[in-house]
């Protein structure tokens, strides 16, 4: 079945550290987004792609860096330099960018909740 | 700038009430719009979506119609069940998908 694979499901991170979390979709969308969901603050816009080699900052990309070297994977790197990490990180994708496919939908993977040690 | 207001939650209902969620927005043109549903643990799941005034979204027993003269899409289900126990968020796309902070629902039996 294609959709969009999370992982881990679960991530902690130690203090100076950096880790990185995994985004791969077999649904051969061009698009692709990160996003940050704290309670009661819905969802919040980090980074996304509308093609490979290329991705735009978000709302809050601070502390955050991402890659798309191949159209299935978007990986994104939580920095030492982001100071409140913890929080449920959901990547999606869409058939192309929400800009020229607006009537289109993201599909979402289930997450990873990542906690400071 | 363009945003998405959503009735504030939490929401508790009994099984079989009636269920309404507010919608309103705030875009230039006519975005498509969307209600996605997050079930514990999980992503987002798409639930329904309008893409053009009057157009009305359905699934799963859940409605909602695009206003476009009192710019909402507020979402209703007649008889709601303890599996509709979820997080709806309200969002629509212009340049990008802006998400409501949705509206936590919980269905007792």
């Amino acid at each position: 079945d294609g959709g969009i694979t999370q992982s881990p499901k679960y991530l902690f991170r130690k203090e100076g550290q950096n880790v990185t979390l995994s985004c791969e979709q077999n649904l051969n969308h061009d698009a692709m987004y990160w996003y940050r969901q704290d309670p009661g603050q819905g969802l919040r816009l980090i980074y996304y792609s509308q093609i490979v080699n290329d991705f735009q900052k978000g709302d809050i990309a601070e502390g955050y860096s991402v890659s798309r070297e191949k159209k299935e994977s978007f990986p994104l790197t939580v920095t030492s330099a982001q100071k409140n990490p913890t929080a449920f990180y959901l990547c999606a994708s869409s058939i192309g960018s929400a800009e020229s496919y607006s009537n289109q939908p993201q599909h979402f993977g289930d997450g990873t909740r990542l906690s400071i040690l | 700038g363009n945003s998405v207001t959503q009735m504030e939650g939490p929401v508790t209902l009994s099984e079989e009430a009636f269920l309404t969620i507010n919608c309103t927005y705030t875009a230039t043109g006519y975005p498509s719009l969307f209600w996605y549903v997050q079930y514990p643990g999980e992503g987002l799941q798409l639930l329904l979506k309008a893409t053009k005034a009057d157009d009305k979204g359905s699934n799963k027993g859940f409605e909602a119609t695009y206003r476009k003269e009192t710019t909402s899409f507020h979402l209703e289900k007649g008889s709601v069940q303890v599996s509709d126990s979820a997080v709806y968020f309200c969002a629509f796309n212009d340049y990008k998908l802006s998400f409501g902070a949705g509206t936590t629902v919980t269905v007792r039996a």
